[in-house]
């Protein structure tokens, strides 16, 4: 089966810029995952969609961050304004219901300079 | 909050050589999923092995198998005959059997980067 697609691969922005990532999750998988992993440090997960509902964004900076799952398929996740400490990789992740096969994407690295 | 501590920021070992990573956590909960997970520089997080806590039997896939003591609250990795392509970062992970609640996040620790030596 065809894993996560996440794009794009590497972004570098200069802080108050936007940046938008995109994640396309296995098919048929209803939970999807935005997790951010900063250098030397374990992914925390940012924002939990079942189908095209929030279960979690209590990690989210709400102020600047915002993430979308149309259709409950494909998702967005948009920094505006970015910062320096949103330097970081931005893995998506999705699995079944209730399912503890997780499948992650090759995320995307951000560079805020 | 449940919590993941791996205490080692970095091993070696040489190759074909075993070599252990340790992991604690904190959870108040009494049945839940503990992971290990490996990171390669392609950065795709790959599942290693898995551990159910109302199983006491140690998981094992061919050279991988874990030392899992629920009561110490404790979950190492073995990784045996050790391989160059073993070389990453390894992330232990929690996630609780949500009976009820929707929340499926795994919760990692900060990881281990394992050098394998030729």
């Amino acid at each position: 089966e065809a894993g996560v697609a996440q794009s794009p691969r590497y972004k570098i922005i200069e802080k108050r810029q936007s940046v938008a990532f995109w994640c396309n999750p296995i098919s048929g998988h209803a939970t999807l995952y935005w997790y951010q992993q900063i250098l030397g440090q374990g992914p925390k997960l940012l924002i939990q969609f079942q189908n095209n509902g929030v279960v979690d964004d209590s990690q989210l900076p709400k102020d600047r961050f915002s993430a979308e799952r149309l259709k409950g398929v494909d998702s967005t996740l948009k920094i505006q304004p970015a910062k320096l400490e949103d330097s970081a990789v931005y893995l998506c992740a999705s699995s079944f219901n209730r399912g503890i096969g997780y499948t992650f994407g090759s995320g995307t690295r951000l560079t805020v300079v | 909050a449940q919590t993941v501590t791996q205490s080692q920021p970095e091993m070696s070992v040489q190759e074909a050589e075993t070599v252990t990573l340790s992991c604690t956590y904190d959870t108040s909960e009494s049945d839940y999923y503990l992971f290990w997970y490996k990171q390669p520089p392609s950065r795709q997080m790959i599942l290693v092995i898995r551990q159910e806590a109302y199983k006491q039997q140690n998981a094992t896939e061919n050279r991988f198998s874990v030392n899992f003591q629920k009561a110490a609250k404790s979950f190492s990795l073995k990784i045996s005959d050790s391989q160059l392509g073993d070389a990453a970062m390894y992330f232990c992970a929690y996630r609780r059997v949500s009976s009820g609640g929707s929340n499926y996040k795994l919760t990692f620790g900060k990881g281990t980067l394992l050098t394998v030596n030729p």
